[in-house]
């Protein structure tokens, strides 16, 4: 089975512009989750999909954060314009409806300069 | 605010003994419990869990705990393997949320 895709795995941008990444989850799992670990702490929550919709977005920065997930599959996380203290892994996950053992991708390591 | 906690950054044990992981918890509604590992560059995976109506729950080599009073879990390795050797995040949630709240992780090294 398939793991959780993610891509990029690093990304280098500057300040004030903007990153898109994408996830493509296990398949079959209908929920969605969107980590942002920063160095030195554990993942934390940005936003839950539940097939296409939204579950949990109160701790999404909506001012410069945005995601989709159309047709219940792929996602994508968009951040603009970036700040500095979004340098962080960002980290995707998904599970079997709604399940706390979610299943990881590998992330992407976003520097903002 | 941090409800859950990691005050270990840091753990060292040799091949063959015990390793004993440690997180302290501050919301009382948490009901569940799970202990993920990291290897470096890969996302967390999965290990064990516990349910708030269990003190203990066992898997091979792999036993946590649950001290409700104490507001406190804790993960047992043995024996500890060097493949043990990985960053180890203690997660919980309340009851109809779904989101999990990590702690900081806790750097395993075991020493062939």
């Amino acid at each position: 089975e398939a793991g959780v895709a993610q891509s990029p795995r690093y990304k280098i941008i500057e300040k004030r512009q903007s990153v898109a990444f994408w996830c493509n989850p296990i398949s079959g799992h209908a929920t969605l989750y969107w980590y942002q670990q920063i160095l030195g702490q554990g993942p934390k929550l940005l936003i839950q999909f539940q097939n296409n919709g939204v579950v949990d977005d109160s701790q999404l920065p909506k001012d410069r954060f945005s995601a989709e997930r159309l047709k219940g599959v792929d996602s994508t996380l968009k951040i603009q314009p970036a700040k500095l203290e979004d340098s962080a892994v960002y980290l995707c996950a998904s599970s079997y409806l709604i399940s706390y053992e979610q299943y990881f991708g590998p992330g992407t390591r976003l520097t903002v300069t | 605010d941090q409800q859950v906690k990691q005050n270990s950054p840091s753990l060292s044990v040799q091949e063959g003994r015990i390793s004993i992981l440690n997180c302290d918890y501050t919301n009382s509604m948490f009901d569940y419990f799970l202990w993920y590992k990291k290897y470096p560059a890969e996302g967390p995976t999965f290990l064990i869990s516990i349910s708030s109506i269990k003190d203990k729950n066992e898997d091979g080599r792999f036993t946590v705990f649950l001290n409700k009073s104490a507001k406190h879990l804790s993960l047992h390795i043995v024996p500890s393997q060097p493949g043990d050797s990985a960053v180890y995040f203690c997660a919980a949630s309340v009851p109809g949320a779904n989101n999990l709240f990590f702690g900081t992780g806790t750097r395993l090294t075991v020493i062939p």
